[in-house]
């Protein structure tokens, strides 16, 4: 079993909706939970930054941490066509800052 | 103010050659970081360097090694180039050592392997 678990998708949704996006992981000292977003040939952009427990949100995107249940979502409200990407996850802790990251999921948002 | 930037932005190269990749972090940061990506899977870690020593060591094989110059750039050496090293090879930047959050990541080095 991969420390984080990402399903890879494609996930395919109208422009407009609302998006979830999640991962789980099984390593219980990971305290830092990140987002990233890859464009096609691109190097990931940080779009999220959570510590332990709880939500944070950033215009149309809210991340949501569960410790006890060791999972962790990204939402998109109204998505766009340009939020199609490969959305990454990753996590850190346990006195590692060297992040482990999820294998992405690929979101395409359509008009 | 300019990013994370790495050269080249594409290489080609045969089985058993060696490589050299480079990056130039954000003016300011001095901790880099090296990622292997496969296609259709999550970076993976494979070095951090700061202040010009190395830091952090992921699961790879003595094949790769890296440093880190006084200017705080840094480039990744590969040897003995197998089939399986092709793959996008991100260098990230940050601040000091350990802040997961402020990593930024540049735009990557295709490398081919035939």
């Amino acid at each position: 079993q991969k420390e984080v678990e990402q399903d890879p998708g494609p996930l395919s949704v109208p422009e407009g909706a609302i998006v979830s996006l999640n991962c789980t992981y099984s390593n219980s000292a990971f305290q830092y939970f990140m987002w990233y977003r890859q464009y096609s040939r691109k190097g990931p952009e940080l779009l999220m930054y959570t510590y332990s427990s709880g939500n944070k949100e950033d215009g149309r995107f809210t991340a949501q941490v569960d410790k006890s249940s060791k999972y962790i979502s990204l939402f998109i409200r109204d998505s766009q066509p340009s939020d199609s990407a490969t959305y990454l996850c990753a996590m850190s802790g346990g006195g590692s800052y060297i992040p482990t990251f999820g294998r992405g999921t690929s979101l395409i948002v359509h008009p | 103010d300019a990013g994370v930037t790495q050269s080249p932005t594409h290489l080609i190269k045969t089985r058993g050659q060696q490589v050299t990749l480079r990056c130039s972090p954000i003016s300011g940061h001095k901790s880099v970081s090296w990622y292997q990506q496969v296609l259709g899977q999550g970076p993976q870690f494979i070095f951090q360097y700061y202040e010009k020593e190395e830091r952090g060591r992921g699961n790879f094989p003595d094949r790769f090694s890296a440093r880190q110059f006084p200017n705080y750039s840094s480039e990744l050496n590969v040897n003995a180039l197998l089939l399986g090293d092709s793959a996008l090879y991100l260098c990230a930047s940050s601040q000091i050592q350990g802040n997961a959050d402020t990593q930024y990541f540049g735009p990557g080095t295709r490398l081919t392997v035939l």
